[in-house]
């Protein structure tokens, strides 16, 4: 059964940094482009960055350049979103996502809040 | 990186048909056939239901259907049930190699 478990989420301060990661199962992890994608409470599906199935190429939406850092251990089958200076804008719950043109397979999700 | 256009709501009955549009630009949803359609209910994960504008995953019911005009792509319901009462997201690949989402469509089974 293919599986993606995100954790890492919780609660940081503006200007605080947090490490996210994607644990992949069922599935040949290192042959696959990977996805970060967001959404804040109540609002719609926001993408956030991918990254090539051996790491060599990353994206990232203009709101995050700069701060967030996508990258993989092909070798653990996972995936990681390090964010960095964070802000509250930045509060949604982060999902992981196979693939980056048609994400089909999706974790469950980890919250994070930036507040004070 | 602007999100694609969705009508915010639509509503239909029962055994109905409903179609929810998803306009882009030249640079994304008219640019390529990477445009996929996806589920999600309150508190759960997206579920993709079309990739590549018309292609249904196994699993997916053939009352889901999608295609595409220029740059507006479309999702199709056909024969509306209950379970369908649900939030619908259109994505599409871009020509900065990101992803683009539209901002989402509340779907309302009378």
């Amino acid at each position: 059964e293919v599986q993606l478990v995100e954790s890492g989420g919780g609660l940081v301060q503006p200007g605080g940094s947090l490490r996210l990661s994607c644990a992949a199962s069922g599935f040949t992890f290192s042959g696959y482009w990977m996805s970060w994608v967001r959404q804040a409470p109540g609002k719609g599906l926001d993408w956030v960055a991918n990254i090539k199935p051996d790491g060599s190429e990353k994206y990232y939406v203009d709101s995050v350049k700069g701060r967030f850092t996508i990258s993989r251990d092909n070798a653990k089958n996972t995936l990681y979103l390090q964010m960095n200076s964070l802000r509250a804008e930045d509060t949604a719950v982060y999902y992981c996502a196979r693939d980056r043109t048609r994400p089909n397979c999706w974790g469950q999700g980890t919250l994070v809040t930036v507040s004070s | 990186q602007s999100a694609l256009t969705q009508p915010a709501s639509v509503s239909g009955s029962p055994g109905q048909s409903i179609t929810i549009s998803c306009t882009g630009t030249s640079s994304d949803v008219g640019g390529y056939n990477y445009v996929s359609w996806y589920q999600q209910y309150p508190g759960k994960a997206p579920k993709l239901m079309i990739s590549e504008v018309s292609n249904r995953p196994s699993g997916v019911p053939d009352r889901f259907s999608g295609s595409k005009s220029v740059n507006t792509a479309s999702l199709t319901i056909s024969g509306l049930q209950a379970e369908d009462e649900a939030d619908y997201y259109c994505s599409s690949y871009t020509s900065s190699s990101t992803l683009v989402f539209g901002g989402g469509t509340k779907l309302t089974v009378l």
